[in-house]
C-alpha cells in the first residue's frame, strides 16, 4: 500500500508567477484534501475533492484551484503569485470523503516566492 | 480560521515522563482527530475520536474528549526522544463540509 505522494518537495516562484503541485492519493483513496500551512501556524483548509469534483472551499481566492483526475491524483494551482503564498502546501486523502476517518497526507512541497 | 487551540504552546519534558496536551474548541463537531508533524513535514495521524466517545486508546497514546466544555486532551505516556514533533488537533464538523480545521499545535521537546 503506497502513501501519498507529492511533487516537488521544494519550488521557488517568483511573485506574479503561476504554478502546479501534484498529489497521488493513497490507494484506494477517493477524496483529497489541499491544506496551506505558513511557518508556524497550523494547517489551513485549501479545498477537498471526490470523484473529481470539489465538494468543500476554504476561505482562500479563486486563483487557488485545482483538479482531480479518475486515479484520484490531484493539482493545485496557485495563479499570481504573491509573497504570502510562501508556505508548506500538504495534500491529504481519505476513503468516503473523510467521515469518521483519518487523513493520510503526504510530506508537503515547500513553496517560495521571491 | 483556526478553531482549535492546544495549549500549551511549547512543552519540554525528560524521557519516560508522561506529556499532555490540550485543545479547545469552538463550535460542534463530528470528530475530532490528533496528529504528529516532525520538523515542518508531513502530518501523520495518531487518534481520532468521535463526538460520542469519551475516551480512546492507542498504545502509548490516550485521548480524551469533553463535548459540554469543547475541550480534549492527549496524554502520551513514558515519552521517547522520537515523541519530539509538533501535535495538532483538528476537528471535523458535521454536514457535507469535510474539512478539517486545525488549531496552531504544541511543540514537545523530548530531552534524552
Amino acid at each position: 500500500e503506497t502513501g501519498v505522494t507529492q511533487s516537488p518537495t521544494h519550488l521557488i516562484k517568483t511573485r506574479g508567477q503561476q504554478v502546479t503541485l501534484r498529489c497521488s492519493s493513497q490507494s484506494g483513496h477517493n477524496t483529497v484534501s489541499w491544506y496551506q500551512q505558513a511557518l508556524g501556524q497550523g494547517p489551513q483548509f485549501i479545498f477537498q475533492y471526490y470523484r473529481e469534483e470539489e465538494n468543500g472551499r476554504g476561505n482562500f481566492p479563486p486563483r487557488f484551484s485545482g483538479l482531480q483526475f479518475p486515479n484520484y491524483s490531484s493539482e493545485l494551482n496557485v495563479n499570481a503569485l504573491e509573497l504570502d503564498d510562501s508556505a508548506l502546501y500538504l495534500c491529504a486523502s481519505s476513503g468516503n470523503r473523510g467521515q469518521n476517518y483519518g487523513y493520510t497526507f503526504g510530506s508537503g512541497t515547500r513553496l517560495t516566492v521571491v | 480560521s483556526q478553531q482549535g487551540e492546544e495549549d500549551p504552546q511549547a512543552l519540554s519534558i525528560q524521557e519516560g515522563e508522561n506529556a499532555t496536551m490540550n485543545c479547545s474548541y469552538k463550535t460542534s463537531i463530528n470528530n475530532l482527530q490528533w496528529y504528529r508533524q516532525n520538523s515542518g513535514r508531513g502530518l501523520v495521524h495518531l487518534i481520532l475520536i468521535r463526538s460520542n466517545e469519551r475516551e480512546k486508546h492507542s498504545g502509548r497514546l490516550r485521548v480524551t474528549l469533553d463535548t459540554s466544555k469543547k475541550s480534549s486532551s492527549l496524554l502520551i505516556t513514558a515519552s521517547r526522544a522520537a515523541d519530539t514533533a509538533s501535535y495538532f488537533c483538528a476537528t471535523r464538523s458535521g454536514g457535507s463540509n469535510y474539512k478539517l480545521t486545525f488549531g496552531k499545535g504544541t511543540l514537545l521537546t523530548v530531552n534524552p
